[in-house]
């Protein structure tokens, strides 16, 4: 059975804490890996990841696959109190051509002033 | 570009009854995809519509069913809600499905009582 598992689950930090959110998971026909950050609804779209050891970055948030050790790592440095959020990890799997997301159980992110 | 639109936002409805939830994709976007989002759970794939044929369908009962129209506009159908029904449901558009990445909604939150 597809599986993607996140941790930690939780994590409290201090603003300007440099964190690592992790996501391992175990998927046939493996085709990508989707990093969302979910603040109040809706998940909204942070990296994907196709590739082994490239590095994606956006402003302080940055994420690396490795498909043979199949995890990926989510960075945020310089952490401020608005990167408070539910960190998931899907990864896409084909099946009979059609795409299907599996979820993380997500980390939740306190940053403290 | 106008982002993924879900309606009704709030739904509350008793045992047995049925629903009816509304997603608008991105324009030019074909590809829709429901979940059902729980705090126990997490985000669970119901399953996807591409040019209005269902193309995966993820482990939920019969009850759950979905269709998508010609304009890629989509619906999901709950008969007989049971209380475990209460649930964040969040649509999500993507280009081809495939490798695109996926847009949420805000979702529709939905109470059976």
């Amino acid at each position: 059975e597809d599986k993607v598992v996140q941790s930690p689950l939780s994590l409290v930090v201090h603003e300007g804490d440099t964190v690592t959110l992790n996501c391992s998971y175990e998927v046939t026909n493996f085709r990508s890996l989707l990093w969302y950050k979910q603040e109040k609804k809706a998940p909204t779209f942070l990296f994907m990841l196709t590739s082994s050891g490239i590095e994606k970055k956006s402003g302080r948030l940055s994420s690396i696959l490795d498909k043979k050790e199949l995890f990926s790592i989510l960075n945020i440095t310089a952490t401020q109190t608005g990167d408070s959020a539910i960190y998931l990890c899907a990864v896409e799997a084909i099946v009979m051509r059609a795409q299907k997301l599996v979820f993380g159980q997500g980390t939740r992110l306190t940053i403290n002033p | 570009k106008a982002g993924v639109t879900q309606t009704p936002r709030y739904l509350i409805k008793t045992r047995g009854q049925q629903v009816t939830l509304s997603c608008s994709p991105i324009s030019g976007h074909r590809s829709v995809s429901w979940y059902q989002q729980t705090p126990g759970q997490g985000l669970q794939f119901l399953f996807e519509y591409f040019s209005e044929t269902q193309r995966n369908k993820g482990n939920f009962p019969g009850r759950f069913s979905g269709r998508q129209f010609s304009n890629s506009r989509s619906e999901m159908n709950v008969s007989t809600l049971e209380l475990g029904d209460s649930a964040l449901y969040l649509c999500a558009s993507s280009a081809w499905g495939g490798s695109s990445a996926q847009y949420f909604g805000p979702g529709t939150r939905l109470l059976v009582l």
